[in-house]
């Protein structure tokens, strides 16, 4: 998996968009970019991923550098239901997922 | 997408004992994960089952103390043995689908 690096944590007013930063400078050509979301106590819950072209989904928008050596999830609107650790991850090919620490996303009213 | 279930959702146990947890999806997958979530910590892999072999185990992981079955498709069982208070985290369940993993909602494990 490429390594990928994330800030701990981060605040987002509720009805802002919140946009979390992960850095993946070593990813490879055939790697995609797969965001989770892990809300307390609760599994990991798919949000989306992308190889190249911006991605957007009911959930989330993910914007890919040109070069993909960095990403960002865009949640257009929080609400507090989002408040959750967000996983950036890059797995190669088909083996199963490996999670870092993630960014701790607070929502705050 | 899948759906997955684990049973139990959670559960208190006394050390030294052992527990089976279950994991059923509604779709057949050839591969399904069992994962580790330490409190306070991300989650860790502990194995890959697949139908009809031996599960491979991470490092730091072995068969005697987290024997697991996959007798069919939609089916596994992570078995956690001669527990320790130690062994206390969130189990979770997971499956490769074409698109992507899904996870379980989790077995919370207290061991006394």
């Amino acid at each position: 998996d490429a390594k990928t690096t994330q800030p701990t944590s981060m605040d987002c007013a509720e009805g802002r968009a919140a946009n979390l930063p992960c850095n993946h400078s070593t990813i490879s050509g055939n790697e995609y970019v797969y965001w989770y979301r892990q809300i307390h106590s609760q599994g990991p819950q798919y949000i989306i991923h992308g190889l190249k072209n911006n991605e957007t989904n009911e959930m989330a928008s993910l914007i890919i550098t040109e070069d993909r050596k960095s990403s960002t999830l865009i949640l257009p609107h929080a609400t507090l239901r989002d408040t959750a650790v967000y996983y950036c991850i890059a797995p190669t090919g088909n083996t199963p997922l490996v999670f870092g620490k993630g960014t701790r996303l607070s929502v705050i009213a | 997408s899948a759906v997955i279930s684990q049973k139990p959702s959670r559960d208190i146990c006394q050390r030294g004992t052992s527990l089976t947890i279950q994991c059923q999806v509604d779709s057949q997958v050839t591969m399904m994960f069992w994962y580790r979530q330490q409190p306070g910590q991300s989650l860790t892999l502990i194995a890959t089952a697949n139908q009809g072999s031996e599960a491979t185990y991470e490092s730091g992981f072995v068969i005697d103390k987290f024997p697991i079955s996959r007798p069919n498709l939609t089916f596994s069982t992570l078995t956690v043995s001669n527990m320790s208070p130690e062994d206390s985290s969130i189990y979770l369940c997971s499956v490769d689908t074409t698109d992507t993993q899904y996870f379980g909602p989790g077995t919370r494990l207290t061991v006394l």
